[in-house]
């Protein structure tokens, strides 16, 4: 069993759409959870860290749900700027590695 | 703040040439590292980490290996390329609060 699991979509929205992804976990050991954003042919760079309360920054809000071990990213009011995509990451600390989604693709259309 | 340099950004190499690919940081200091590569429109996969100097630990038996000769030195390396090895080479540093950072990445083509 995959450590992070995404579904790679992809996801195509129009602009101003509300879109939401989600990604399962299975270690339960795991105590840090971040969303990663790749552009094409690009490396991945944070977008945010997921924190137990939740989040948000801008249109972009982040969940955890430690129960279920699952994370979930959404997007309000999409902008063709946010097609790209989407990597679910976590990291044990213990050993500090990181356990990184397939990704999922989204793109926003005009 | 903490960067990440590799080089070089793309590399069309033949079959059975040797690989040496670098990445140096700044700004931080006995950083753990990693070595990933990312298939065409795949996820990314854990080569290589590196706790400290001359600490290396592989994930996938393959013909490549790493090297830590410095602290903020990294390099991946190969004898003999196969065509299976082209990718998107990418380094990277855990940095404050266990998040990933990342360098640009080398563009890797095994001909």
């Amino acid at each position: 069993r995959k450590e992070v699991e995404q579904d790679p979509g992809p996801f195509n929205v129009p602009e101003g759409a509300t879109v939401a992804f989600n990604c399962t976990y299975s270690n339960s050991a795991s105590q840090s959870f971040f969303w990663y954003r790749q552009d094409c042919r690009k490396e991945p760079k944070l977008l945010m860290s997921v924190y137990s309360s939740g989040n948000e920054d801008g249109r972009f809000t982040a969940q955890l749900n430690r129960a279920s071990q699952y994370i979930s990213l959404l997007i309000r009011d999409s902008k063709l700027s946010d097609s790209a995509t989407y990597l679910c990451v976590v990291n044990l600390r213990t050993g500090n590695q990181f356990y990184f989604g397939t990704g999922t693709s989204l793109t926003v259309i005009p | 703040s903490q960067t990440i340099h590799q080089w070089p950004a793309t590399l069309v190499q033949p079959v059975g040439s040797p690989l040496s690919l670098e990445c140096t940081v700044e700004g931080t200091s006995n950083p753990n590292l990693y070595w990933y590569r990312q298939a065409a429109g795949r996820g990314l996969q854990l080569l290589f980490y590196s706790v400290g100097i001359g600490q290396i630990s592989s994930e996938v038996p393959q013909n490549l290996s790493a090297s830590r000769p410095q602290d903020r030195q990294f390099i991946l390396s190969s004898k003999k390329l196969l065509l299976s090895d082209s990718g998107f080479y990418l380094c990277a540093l855990s940095g404050v609060l266990f998040k990933a950072f990342f360098g640009q990445g080398t563009r890797l083509t095994v001909v």
